[in-house]
């Protein structure tokens, strides 16, 4: 199947900091990808829906100044967590696939820390 | 709105034992659905979806639209199977994006 791969793998920060996670399609081109968030042993959380060329649409709940999105390319898209507190602490999966109906395929997630 | 709901949190089996989580969804227009698989330390993966009606790893799940159901079963559980099961639901009117289930972890003993 297709790949979707996510970097860094993990990323520990200081508090107040920014941090940018690139989630990126290895093999196909994804005119949408989606980035969510999970706590250990729950779901889930769709953040925002990112369409390459747009503005991301963000979920309700969920900052757009805080959770900057930018999908500047059908192979890349970036989530970039500004001024980082320890309650940003999460793992963050992005998805992706190339046309509504089509399969979805998970990144492998990041895991932020922020201290 | 459209919501997915997995009542059991954790499931607990013996290997060798019939299998069915839950999940049930609340959508006005045609479902779109899935179930993903999260093993241990891994990604996130599809593991069937209703339109494919397909058996998986030995793993069915049937969509009743009567009780909004699409229930995932399978008839003898194995060890291998321990994992984190999602339920999802995919809006195609809202760029195809999933609305995940809470999930039900599977633990299946020797």
């Amino acid at each position: 199947g297709a790949v979707v791969s996510q970097h860094p793998s993990r990323v520990i920060c200081k508090s107040g900091t920014s941090v940018k996670i690139e989630c990126r399609s290895l093999d196909f081109q994804a005119t949408t990808m989606f980035w969510y968030r999970q706590f250990p042993k729950q779901s889930l959380m769709l953040m925002a829906t990112s369409n390459e060329g747009s503005k991301a649409t963000y979920e309700q709940g969920v900052e757009k100044d805080k959770f900057l999105i930018n999908h500047a390319s059908l192979t890349l898209s970036t989530l970039t967590v500004t001024s980082a507190h320890p309650e940003d602490s999460s793992f963050y999966i992005c998805s992706a696939h190339h046309g509504a109906g089509a399969t979805v395929y998970f990144g492998p997630g990041t895991r932020l820390l922020v201290l | 709105a459209q919501r997915v709901t997995q009542p059991e949190k954790l499931l607990s089996v013996f290997k060798g034992a019939p299998v069915e989580l839950k999940c049930n969804y609340s959508y006005s227009g045609s479902p779109e659905l899935f179930w993903y698989v999260q093993y241990s330390r891994q990604r996130l993966q599809l593991l069937l979806r209703h339109i494919s009606r397909e058996s998986i790893k030995g793993f069915t799940a049937d969509l009743n639209k009567g009780e909004t159901s699409f229930h995932l079963k399978k008839p003898f559980a194995q060890e291998e199977d321990s994992a984190m099961y999602y339920c999802a639901h995919a809006n195609y009117n809202q760029g195809g994006k999933l609305i995940f289930g809470q999930g039900t972890e599977l633990s299946v003993k020797p």
